[in-house]
């Protein structure tokens, strides 16, 4: 256990849905950051978000958001699904207020959320 | 924008081999780092490395930004050792990191 936790770890829903995915951080940690990873391909950056503010954007859709919480939770919402939105969505976290670039801290990841849309 | 290549694609070894994984970057980094990704999908972060040599047990990593290229060694490698290995850059802690598409390992028993 990483101590990072992403729920769902699977999800299925139809075109044109709307679905969020949770990011509980490491205990500790300030900086979340949301990752999508599609089939057979490296990880595309989309949004930290360090102490409940946004702190760096990346290639996130319009038809996605994200937002932290004062417990430093985080959400990230996906809108109006399309079949290529299909793909892994990892959250990690850091205890630095580094960028995405994570610091010379580097990174702890959760084990995703699979998101299949049909 | 930056590119980063990594080599070789796919890797096949016996129980106990050693192996060479290749990143190639196109513009001057200061921020390079390695990742495992696991045959269950989980990402690890190996080391964080823009220059030098690290070592972590039977792992060793060495970027020569000069010349714009990571090694990551693994000696002695275990069936647990398959997987995913990423290499991301970029230009500085408070970048995104680009990721290459990863070297994929399997080690036979």
């Amino acid at each position: 256990d990483s101590g990072v936790t992403q729920t769902p770890k699977h999800l299925i829903t139809a075109t044109g849905q709307r679905v969020t995915l949770r990011c509980s951080p490491r205990s500790g940690d300030l900086s979340v950051y949301w990752y999508q990873q599609s089939l057979d391909q490296g990880l595309q950056f989309l949004i930290q978000y360090y102490n409940g503010e946004e702190r760096a954007k990346g290639n996130i859709l319009e038809r996605f958001s994200a937002q932290q919480f004062p417990d430093l939770h985080s959400e990230l919402n996906l809108s109006s699904l399309e079949l290529g939105d299909s793909a892994l969505y990892f959250c990690a976290s850091s205890v630095l207020a580094a960028g995405p670039g994570g610091g010379n801290y580097g990174y702890t990841f959760g084990s995703g959320t699979r998101l299949t849309v049909v | 924008g930056i590119q980063v290549e990594q080599s070789p694609p796919d890797l096949i070894l016996q129980e106990g081999a050693n192996s060479t994984l290749r990143c190639n970057f196109s513009d001057s980094v200061n921020n390079l780092q390695w990742f495992h990704q696991n045959p269950w999908g989980q990402l690890i972060n190996l080391f964080y490395i823009p220059s030098g040599t690290k070592q972590n047990g039977r792992l060793s990593a060495t970027t020569v930004a000069t010349e714009r290229y990571s090694l990551l060694y693994i000696s002695s490698s275990q069936t647990t050792d398959s997987g995913v290995y990423f290499c991301a850059v970029g230009w500085d802690s408070n970048y995104q990191l680009i990721w290459g598409a990863g070297t994929k390992l399997i080690i036979k028993p």
